[in-house]
């Protein structure tokens, strides 16, 4: 089954708008939860992450939002603008000495000017 | 930042011939992956690697493939023999240690396409 869902594809924001990209997990074992970026034809790189002991972390526009209870993680990206157009993809991982992450589908964020 | 460099960019094959996907991790990183992403689908994991043995592999990891890291070289997917299936972009990715708090740092890709 899906571990790790984006349930939007894609999102368009104004510029100076907030872009808040969904992710919903099943696995109550995911203790560590991550926000990678992706320009196309380009690699992956990690954003910003969360462990489970904390429910919120802020890095300048970046927050990403932990809500356990519900199995949902969150970032919002304040004042988007134009280079904030890319694929974002959610991930989350096991610990208990496990490497691997499990990623979602990516959405699309579009910020129009 | 630490750069993963991937080679070949792209490579078409023939099915049932055999492939070699190298990788050059980040210089000093202990932990090596693959996942595969299927066009319009999501990447996923294959396999991490760790002192020159998996760790583990998910039911993508076939028979047909397999990974080494000779003596500090490139880390290699191979796949042997290759079937239509096995089309996708691979993606490797290296961290510092183990533990899913470790960042991973990823290459861009290598886009398989088999005929």
């Amino acid at each position: 089954g899906q571990q790790v869902k984006q349930s939007s594809p894609s999102l368009t924001v104004q510029e100076g708008g907030i872009s808040i990209l969904n992710c919903d997990y099943e696995n109550d074992m995911f203790d560590y939860f991550a926000w990678y970026k992706k320009y196309p034809d380009n690699s992956p790189t990690l954003l910003i992450s969360v462990r489970s002991n904390v429910d919120k972390r802020e890095d300048g526009r970046l927050t990403v939002f932990l809500n356990k209870s519900g199995k949902h993680f969150s970032l919002h990206i304040t004042a988007s603008q134009p280079e904030d157009t890319a694929v974002y993809l959610c991930a989350a991982g096991a610990g208990g000495g496990s490497a691997k992450l499990i990623f979602g589908e990516g959405t699309k964020l579009t910020v129009s000017s | 930042g630490p750069k993963v460099l991937q080679i070949p960019s792209h490579q078409i094959i023939d099915m049932g011939q055999m492939v070699t996907l190298n990788c050059d991790p980040v210089s000093n990183h202990l932990y090596f992956y693959w996942y595969k992403q299927i066009l319009g689908q999501q990447m996923e994991f294959l396999v991490n690697f760790y002192n020159g043995k998996v760790m583990e592999k998910s039911k993508l990891f076939k028979d047909q493939f397999s990974v080494e890291r000779p003596d500090g070289s490139y880390f290699t997917l191979k796949i042997q023999p290759t079937a239509l299936e096995d089309s996708a972009v691979y993606f490797c990715a290296s961290s510092l240690d183990r533990g899913s708090g470790n960042t991973l740092y990823f290459g861009e890709g290598s886009r398989l396409i088999v005929v």
